[in-house]
């Protein structure tokens, strides 16, 4: 059964960075592109990026360009999410997901999310 | 950037009844439209891709219809592990990938 299984809960102090890992397992990682999704307390869902783990491309969403890297290792068939400049309005929760379609060049063709990592707590308060 | 709007905010039913859920697009989307369903403390689990399609393991109670502007997700008889969040999510006008607020289907 396939499974994204991310790092535990962070507390960091504004202006600071925080780097979230989620490994994958029981698929082929290069095949499937990744997206990070953060969730801030009692909201909706806010799309942060997506990465290629076949050849590390990415795109990030506007609202966090400059701010945001999006990374893959695949001799551990890890994915990893750096956000820094943290502010209290970061605070969230923050979701890996795999594209449900295989071999994707971009987020256009995701199809949605079929698997999802159980999600990181980062909270940022000084 | 396409904005999805979700109607209503929330929904009160009782078990048995029938769901429907709007999803409605700022702009056409075509049918790359998906849903989720979110129970709290959980992640988002994906209901229904490209409109229509039902993802693995989903049962036949659920079902997606809609294209353009305008979606629906139906709950034809609904169970009790059925109250939850749900979001649809398009990936058509991108950047962004963008989400609805959501829409609460609580018990009556």
């Amino acid at each position: 059964q396939v499974q994204l299984v991310q790092s535990g809960a962070e507390m960091k102090k504004p202006g600071a960075s925080v780097k979230v890992s989620c490994k994958t397992s029981y698929y082929t990682f290069t095949s499937y592109g990744l997206s990070w999704v953060r969730q801030a307390p009692g909201q909706g869902l806010e799309w942060m990026g997506w990465i290629s783990a076949y050849n590390g491309d990415t795109n990030y969403a506007q609202k966090f360009q400059g701010r945001v890297t999006m990374t893959t290792d695949t001799s551990t068939d890890t994915v990893y999410m750096e956000l820094r400049s943290l502010r209290s309005d970061d605070t969230a929760v923050y979701f890996c997901a795999r594209d449900r379609a295989k071999f994707c060049s971009s987020p256009s063709c995701s199809e949605g999310f079929d698997y999802w990592g159980q999600g990181t707590l980062v909270t940022v308060s000084s | 950037e396409s904005v999805l709007t979700q109607s209503p905010a929330t929904l009160s039913l009782s078990p048995g009844e029938r769901a429907t859920l709007s999803c409605r697009a700022s702009q056409s989307v075509n049918t790359y439209l998906a849903w989720y369903q979110q129970k709290p403390g959980q992640a988002p689990r994906l209901l229904i891709y490209a409109a229509s399609n039902r993802a693995a393991g989903i049962p036949a109670r659920f079902s997606g219809s809609g294209s353009g502007t305008d979606f629906t997700l139906t709950i034809s008889s609904l169970e009790p592990e059925d109250f939850a969040l749900y979001y649809c999510q398009q990936r058509s006008n991108w950047p962004p990938i963008t989400f609805g607020q959501g829409t609460r289907l609580e018990i009556k």
